[in-house]
């Protein structure tokens, strides 16, 4: 019940597609589901988040979408571009606190096409 | 934005000695952090809460005696891998959250020769 589970496991689209990264979850208590971008050799960095209470969530050329009764989000990259190559993962926690366990998905990795 | 700055980056030691990773806060706060672990081309995988002044708490089939975790202030948490193996090498991350979210260091890559 702890699970993430994303797909695809890869992915490859050309400049200024739009990729979609999908995430499902079974924990009804996690409210708080992030998106990360790594890097080869480099930490995670957040790119956006997003909670329960809303439906997408938009920040620069990335947006959430966000289902809350089929538990299921994605990621949206529009207009992608070749630095936007890198491994994407899905997480959710739960509770407000600082102490909340953040679990992963298993990552996409993806390949923009100049 | 918050930063959390880990240190080494690379580390290589040799079969049999210790490892000690840190793991600070910069410019926050924080009485809990969390150390991954992370296999190549695989996801994070949680190894342990880190809580200050208290004793970190381990995920199932983490070896706590092989992974000592001090929280010694809330700022700094240090993972130090003992009597190190190679199946020990990997990518070791952590992470500590502030008002707007989870932040994660660089990333330490621990070699065993």
């Amino acid at each position: 019940q702890q699970q993430v589970k994303q797909s695809p496991q890869s992915l490859i689209v050309q400049k200024g597609g739009i990729p979609i990264i999908n995430c499902a979850y079974e924990n009804t208590a996690f409210d708080y589901f992030p998106w990360y971008q790594q890097f080869p050799g480099k930490g995670p960095a957040l790119l956006i988040a997003i909670r329960p209470d809303v439906s997408e969530k938009k920040e620069g050329r990335f947006t959430i979408s966000f289902n809350k009764s089929a538990k299921q989000f994605s990621l949206h990259i529009m207009d992608s571009q070749p630095g936007d190559s890198a491994t994407y993962f899905c997480a959710a926690s739960k509770g407000s606190s600082n102490t909340g366990k953040l679990i992963f998905g298993q990552g996409t990795t993806l390949q923009v096409k100049p | 934005g918050a930063v959390v700055s880990q240190h080494p980056s690379r580390v290589i030691c040799k079969s049999g000695t210790s490892v000690k990773i840190e793991c600070r806060s910069l410019d926050f706060q924080a009485t809990t952090m969390f150390w991954y672990r992370q296999f190549p081309k695989k996801s994070l995988m949680l190894m342990a809460t880190s809580n200050e002044g208290s004793k970190a708490t381990y995920e199932q089939g983490v070896e706590k005696d092989k992974f000592l975790i001090n929280h010694a202030s809330l700022t700094l948490s240090t993972l130090t891998v003992t009597s190190a193996h190679p199946e020990d090498s990997s990518f070791y991350i952590c992470s500590a959250r502030d008002q707007n979210g989870y932040t994660f260091g660089s990333g330490t890559r621990l070699t065993v020769v």
